[in-house]
């Protein structure tokens, strides 16, 4: 079984709806990211957690909002999305660290195109 | 951001060795990572460098200098797979967002039979 899983992998959504794009892993990591790609971008952050209570703003947040349910869940919210939105999103997870050099690894991807 | 740079798109026939370079602003530097991204897929972690030199894994290796700001991945016995867009990635020391990775744009590289 895949270690960090998203849902759903394809949404086609019209502007101006709410899109929840989620995000759960079994890596028991406490450090979770959302990050947009772009063809000729490369990835962007969204936004950060690095605890349950913990949430950070990343390079590219206006528009979206996130959720920190749980260790295990992160969830990235679209209040009203537009078509500049449409993107391949994915869903991160780190150690801190303090328990190792803190690479990502990163869920499958969400393709989401906003029409 | 961070001006990390890296070549936009390389080339290279099959069984051959190809370099990619990455430089980055070395003000606060901690780390930096090499990932690999075929198409559609999530990007996976290759290998991590904090000190100068090399580090070697298998067909893939990866070399830093933290003075002149710069790294390489160096992809030997080049294989049609290898066919992927390579990510340099980059940690800051920075306080509470330490751990946080700036990507560079990535290198599509494309390899030929």
């Amino acid at each position: 079984d895949a270690d960090v899983t998203q849902t759903p992998r394809n949404r086609i959504t019209k502007t101006g709806k709410r899109i929840m794009l989620e995000c759960s892993q079994t890596k028991g990591h406490d450090r979770m990211y959302w990050y947009r790609q772009d063809p000729g971008l490369g990835l962007r952050l969204i936004y950060y957690s690095f605890d349950v209570k913990d949430i950070n703003k990343g390079e590219i947040s206006d528009g979206y909002s996130v959720s920190r349910q749980a260790q295990a869940k992160f969830s990235l919210s679209l209040e009203s999305a537009i078509p500049n939105q449409t993107a391949l999103y994915f869903c991160a997870t780190s150690d801190p660290l303090d328990r190792g050099p803190g690479e990502q690894y990163f869920g499958p991807g969400t393709r989401l195109t906003v029409t | 951001g961070q001006n990390i740079d890296q070549p936009t798109e390389m080339t290279a026939t099959e069984g051959a060795i190809v370099q990619i370079n990455c430089t980055y602003q070395t003000s606060g530097f901690n780390g930096l990572f090499w990932y690999q991204q075929h198409a559609g897929e999530a990007p996976t972690f290759l290998s991590y460098n904090v000190l100068d030199g090399l580090e070697e894994k298998g067909r893939f290796s990866s070399f830093l200098s933290r003075s002149k700001g710069y790294s390489y991945l160096l992809l030997k016995e080049l294989q049609m797979k290898d066919s992927a867009s390579y990510l340099c990635a980059v940690t800051f020391d920075r306080g509470s967002t330490l751990g946080r990775l700036y990507f560079g744009r990535g290198t599509q590289l494309t390899v030929w039979p």
